[in-house]
């Protein structure tokens, strides 16, 4: 079966990067129907989309969130990561990678978040 | 704020329905596919519909979903205690996925 397993330290500093990786099994990175995405959670709230990308390195990200976000895909490891720069109290939260089935033909466009990690707690503290 | 509207929360008794909402727009819900999730506590969201109301292998024919213009609804019949959880509605929004604030079922 497909999972998703974040790794990353579970704290970091205010004004540093956060990154994080997320090493996808049962499941091709490469697989031309899948998009890449992390989200995040900060305790008792709701769910954030943070961005995507699929394996050509094409990306989309949350526009309020843009200026410090970077989503790539290493394929030859089947995993994929996230660099959020600069980040402060506010960034604390649970994060999830996922892998979001897509469909884009025609005018018509589906996806759908179909595989979740089991998410990972980032505090960022001094 | 999110742009998909739920409400915070609902409730019922076991073996009753509860219907949840999720209110958007044209540039989302209006013009494009809803999915919906579901929370339990400590754990990762479950992708639980999508498409607007086709159900992954697995998921029981007690949740169900459907669309009307700019607006979305999950189904839940036969509550049990085991649907105690957070539920999400997302869907794509031109530019970026997004996702309903949540809404959280409490069996009484």
């Amino acid at each position: 079966q497909v999972q998703l397993q974040e790794s990353g330290p579970g704290l970091v500093k205010p004004s540093q990067t956060l990154s994080l990786t997320c090493t996808v099994s049962g499941v091709s990175i490469t697989s031309g129907s899948y998009y890449w995405s992390w989200i995040r959670q900060p305790a008792g709230k709701g769910l954030e989309w943070i961005g995507r990308s699929d394996t050509s390195g094409s990306t989309n990200y949350n526009p309020a969130l843009k200026s410090r976000v970077t989503i790539s895909v290493d394929t030859s490891k089947n995993q994929f990561s996230l660099n959020l720069s600069s980040v402060t109290a506010a960034d604390t939260a649970v994060y999830y990678c996922a892998g979001v089935y897509f469909y884009d033909a025609y005018g018509d466009y589906l996806e759908y978040f179909q595989y979740w990690g089991q998410g990972t707690l980032v505090t960022v503290s001094s | 704020q999110s742009v998909l509207t739920q409400p915070p929360s609902v409730s019922a008794a076991p073996g009753q329905k509860v219907t949840i909402s999720c209110s958007g727009s044209s540039s989302n819900i209006g013009n494009n596919y809803v999915s919906w999730y579901q929370q339990l506590p400590g754990t990762a969201p479950k992708l639980l519909i999508y498409e607007n109301n086709k159900r992954p292998s697995g998921i029981p024919d007690r949740f169900s979903g459907s669309k009307s213009g700019t607006s979305a609804t999950l189904g839940i019949t036969g509550l049990q205690t085991g649907d105690e959880a957070d539920y999400y509605c997302g869907t794509w929004d031109g530019s970026l996925s997004t996702f309903g604030g949540g809404t959280k079922l409490t069996v009484l």
